[in-house]
């Protein structure tokens, strides 16, 4: 089955700092999202992105945060400034259409990855 | 905005047994799509099973079947014959269908930790 990629699988930041974190999405699915998870809590809905603009993004997805599709194939999210509590795993997923109208159309999650900030 | 609600934060069963994980959720709308996903201790979040709501059949996949009552809000997750295999993190999560395309966003709920016990 396709995957999705993410990189790094693991980051480590001091606060104040910018970080990049990388998907790869599978290479016909057009819509992308970014979720993060705080250790111990629920999965949240940061950003959705479609067709190289933002589609939906939540109050969590203040203007620290940004994302770029630079060169077709990856699909990026920017913290400008780190703070501690942006520690998360942070996933990124994708969908080859508007995901869930065809029966057999899913969201596809990547492994994560974990941010840490110090 | 929807909400939706696992009250039950841990749960442990014996292998082989069978063991139910509620969800309730509440929306205004119509149409939507619930699902349960799976998240093990490598943190990836894998799809379990998800339901249409203008489907009135519960949906299966081999083992796993749902209990959806629409009227009561309701979607529960059967999982029959348990395995060692089955410990993880479980998310019940709702989609609302909107016609904008890409602004599709799961919200899930808090998660219900599943130990079975050899």
């Amino acid at each position: 089955e396709p995957e999705v990629t993410q990189t790094p699988s693991h980051q480590v930041t001091q606060m104040g700092q910018e970080v990049i974190l990388r998907c790869v999405p599978i290479s016909n699915h057009l819509y992308f999202y970014w979720y993060r998870q705080i250790l111990g809590q629920k999965v949240e809905f940061l950003v959705s992105f479609y067709n190289n603009e933002i589609s939906e993004k939540s109050e969590i997805f203040d203007d620290q945060f940004s994302v770029e599709r630079p060169d077709g194939s990856n699909f990026t999210l920017k913290i400008r400034s780190t703070k501690l509590e942006d520690s998360a795993m942070y996933f990124c997923a994708s969908s080859v259409g508007t995901a869930f109208r065809a029966t057999n159309e899913k969201l596809f999650f990547g492994s994560g990855t974990q941010l840490s900030v110090l | 905005a929807q909400t939706v609600t696992q009250s039950q934060p841990e749960m442990s069963v014996q292998e082989a047994e069978t063991v139910t994980l509620s969800c309730t959720y509440d929306t205004s709308e119509n149409n939507y799509y619930l699902f349960w996903y799976k998240q093990p201790p490598s943190r990836q979040m894998i799809l379990v099973i998800r339901q249409e709501a203008y489907k009135q059949q519960n949906a299966t996949e081999n083992r796993f079947s749902v209990n959806f009552q629409k009227a009561a809000k309701s979607f529960s997750l059967k999982i029959s014959d348990s395995q060692l295999g089955d410990t993880a993190m479980y998310f019940c999560a709702f989609m609302n269908l909107i016609s904008n395309f890409g602004n599709e966003k799961l919200t899930f709920g808090t998660g219900t930790r599943l130990t079975i016990i050899p």
